[in-house]
C-alpha cells in the first residue's frame, strides 16, 4: 500500500509565477490536510478538505492560495504570484475516516522562490 | 488555540543513551501523534497515541490525557536517531505542532 505521494518534490519558482504542488493521499483515504514549514516557524496547518468540499482553511493565507481535492485525480495546493516569502516545504497528510484520525504524511515539496 | 509546548529543546546524548522527550498540551484533544523528522526533511510518523502506553522497538509512549502531556520515550538511542521529533496535537481534525526537539546522537 503506497503512501502519500506528492510531486513535485523539488520545485523553483520565480517571483510572479504560479506554483501548483500535487497531492494523492494513501489508497482508501478521503481526507486530506495540507501543512507549510517556514523557517525558523515550524509546522502550521493550512487548509482541510474531503473530495470536492474544503472543510477548514482556517490556516491559508487571505491572498493568491487556493486549495482543491476534486472527485477525480490528486489535491492540488495552488499558489499565484509567488514571493520569496511562500519558500518553504508543503507537506500533505491524509487520513482514512473522521473517526479515526490519524494523518499520515508525504514527503514534502520544497520550494523555492528566487 | 492549542498551545503545545516540548521540552528540552536541544538534546545531545552519546550512542547508547536513554532520553524522555516531554509535550505538554493547553486544551482536550482526541488526536496526539509524535513524529521524528529526519534529516532529509522527511516526517515519519511514530505514534498515534492520543491516550495510553504503545511501544515500538526502542521507543516508547505514554500520553496522560487528563494531565495533558505525553512521553516519548528512546532507549539505547543510536545515530539514526538523531533530528527533530515533534509532538502534534488536535482536536477537530488539524494539527497543532510544537516547535520539536532537535536530538544529536554522538557516536
Amino acid at each position: 500500500n503506497a503512501g502519500v505521494m506528492q510531486n513535485p518534490r523539488h520545485l523553483v519558482r520565480r517571483r510572479g509565477q504560479e506554483a501548483r504542488l500535487r497531492c494523492s493521499p494513501m489508497k482508501g483515504h478521503s481526507h486530506v490536510y495540507w501543512y507549510r514549514q517556514l523557517p525558523e516557524e515550524g509546522l502550521k496547518f493550512m487548509v482541510y478538505l474531503q473530495k470536492e468540499n474544503i472543510i477548514d482553511e482556517s490556516g491559508m493565507p487571505k491572498e493568491r492560495f487556493s486549495a482543491e481535492f476534486p472527485k477525480e485525480g490528486p489535491s492540488i495546493l495552488r499558489i499565484q504570484q509567488v514571493v520569496r516569502g511562500d519558500s518553504a516545504a508543503y507537506f500533505c497528510a491524509s487520513s482514512p475516516a473522521a473517526s479515526y484520525n490519524e494523518q499520515f504524511f508525504g514527503p514534502g515539496t520544497r520550494l523555492t522562490v528566487l | 488555540g492549542i498551545q503545545v509546548e516540548q521540552s528540552p529543546p536541544d538534546l545531545i546524548l552519546q550512542e547508547g543513551a536513554n532520553s524522555t522527550l516531554r509535550c505538554n498540551f493547553s486544551d482536550s484533544v482526541n488526536n496526539l501523534q509524535w513524529f521524528h523528522q529526519n534529516p532529509w526533511g522527511q516526517l515519519i510518523n511514530l505514534f498515534y497515541i492520543p491516550s495510553g502506553t504503545k511501544q515500538n522497538g526502542r521507543l516508547s509512549a505514554t500520553t496522560v490525557a487528563t494531565e495533558r502531556y505525553s512521553l516519548l520515550y528512546i532507549s539505547s538511542s543510536q545515530t539514526t536517531d538523531s533530528g527533530v521529533y515533534f509532538c502534534a496535537v488536535g482536536a477537530n481534525s488539524k494539527l497543532t505542532f510544537g516547535k520539536g526537539i532537535t536530538l544529536s546522537v554522538r557516536p
